[in-house]
């Protein structure tokens, strides 16, 4: 079985500071995993993934992930936000075995002027 | 097609009534996904299609709910009997063989049953 867990439902931060949206999952099996994001009135689109190999994952939009299987986190940074990033975001967990994507609830990032 | 696509984007529908949403998925993609999206809430996973193999069923609430796909091309998902708590966004995602390679997700069915 795989879970997610993202703890903060709604971040609000100004713009040009850092953000940190947190993610943990469970997973009995080598995990696999996203984030993707909903802007307003749009579809979900894949912001990054982690397979394999370097546990720090670029994305796009100056977005990063860092995967750290010790403590089952996946949180997703960063640096300096901008009003267009106000969007729902969704850490998400697959696995080796799996054919198919759990998905977390959802973190609202509010990105204030 | 150049993406996910889905129809209607819209549908208002009385309680009992039956609805079908379509989608189709970018051309090659052999795995294709549907998702419900409740208000407040994550994504919730009802059908998986790989290729000419048996769908994984697991995900689908209740037997008013069904789905089919011919080939690897246009998947249909039909709710009979349509009841308020139907009331979701429902989502379609394709995917080259597997998840592990990020889905591309359409923009969805918005359903609201009255």
């Amino acid at each position: 079985a795989q879970s997610v867990t993202q703890l903060d439902s709604q971040v609000p931060v100004f713009e040009e500071a850092p953000v940190e949206l947190r993610c943990n999952y469970s997973s009995s099996v080598s995990v696999y995993l996203f984030w993707y994001v909903q802007y307003p009135n749009q579809g979900l689109q894949l912001l990054l993934k982690y397979l394999s190999g370097s546990t720090l994952v670029k994305g796009i939009n100056g977005f990063e992930a860092e995967f750290n299987k010790s403590q089952t986190s996946f949180h997703l940074r960063k640096p300096s936000v901008h009003i267009s990033d106000t969007a729902e975001y969704f850490c998400a967990v697959s696995g080796q075995g799996y054919q198919k994507v759990t998905f977390g609830i959802g973190t609202k990032l509010q990105v204030i002027p | 097609g150049a993406g996910v696509s889905q129809s209607p984007s819209n549908k208002v529908t009385e309680k009992g009534k039956d609805v079908e949403l379509r989608c189709d998925p970018i051309s090659g993609h052999t795995a294709l996904y549907w998702y419900r999206q409740r208000l407040g809430q994550g994504l919730e996973f009802l059908i998986y299609f790989q290729g000419n193999s048996a769908p994984d069923k697991s995900g689908l609430p209740s037997d008013r709910f069904s789905a089919e796909r011919t080939g690897e091309s246009v998947s249909t998902l039909t709710i009979q009997r349509t009841q308020q708590e139907d009331s979701a966004v429902y989502l379609c995602a394709s995917s080259p063989e597997t998840a592990n390679y990020g889905y591309t997700f359409g923009s969805g069915t918005r359903l609201t049953v009255v």
